[in-house]
């Protein structure tokens, strides 16, 4: 079973400020790692999909980092507003298009 | 496109019912997939499928069965529902190159008592 651990499992931030939490991952066969955003009572939404050692994704003010070498990602996002409130899902494909899933960073931001 | 959708939205089921949770996607993805998703838990892969006529367990297989008779359907089979089987199930579907991120239905909410 592939570990897949996100750090801090939640967060409460202040409108305003910026934040950032990590997924760490398995650092050999590494092909690629996605990051999704799961807002409450609706499905998970594609953020990132990330393939390459020291890439950098952004989206707004959502951005990621990636650390294949060590095995790990880091999610930022600056300048917090309450619509950032979700849980952000980090995932490590492993072949065949199959994804390991981590518990998740569950944001919550407070106005 | 309506993406994926999955039905029903919310069920109950006693202990040793059986139900069939269905999910269709209008994408013309080849790749589909089943995950349950429990309290402080990451989602669990369940069952996918490559193309229609192809499944494969993932890695909570047990008590379910999938079929794949179309590319559009991906139907979640219970047997025999257990109390364990209490989850909110996703369906997802993907395409089969890079970057392969996944597209999900809104989920199933289902208790077995």
């Amino acid at each position: 079973i592939l570990n897949v651990e996100q750090s801090p499992q939640s967060l409460h931030v202040q409108e305003g400020d910026s934040t950032n939490f990590t997924c760490s991952f398995p650092s050999s066969n590494f092909y690629a790692l996605h990051w999704y955003r799961w807002e409450t009572a609706k499905s998970p939404e594609a953020l990132f999909v990330m393939t390459l050692n020291g890439d950098e994704k952004k989206k707004g003010r959502i951005s990621a980092t990636l650390n294949t070498k060590e095995g790990y990602s880091y999610l930022y996002i600056k300048g917090s507003q309450p619509e950032d409130s979700a849980t952000y899902l980090c995932a490590f494909y492993y072949g065949n298009n199959r994804l390991a899933f981590g518990k998740g960073n569950q944001v919550v931001v407070i106005p | 496109n309506a993406g994926v959708t999955q039905t029903p939205k919310f069920r109950i089921l006693k202990i040793g019912q059986s139900m069939t949770l269905q999910c269709t996607q209008d994408m013309n993805h080849n790749y589909m997939y089943w995950y349950r998703q429990d309290p402080g838990m990451g989602l669990k892969l369940i069952y996918y499928s490559v193309g229609a006529g192809i499944t494969d367990k993932g890695e909570v297989p047990n008590g379910y069965n999938v079929s794949r008779s179309t590319t559009e359907d991906f139907p979640l089979r219970l047997e025999l529902a257990a109390p364990s089987q209490t989850s909110v199930y996703f369906c997802a579907s993907s395409y089969t190159r890079s970057p392969y991120e996944q597209y999900f239905g809104p989920g199933t909410r289902l208790t077995v008592t």
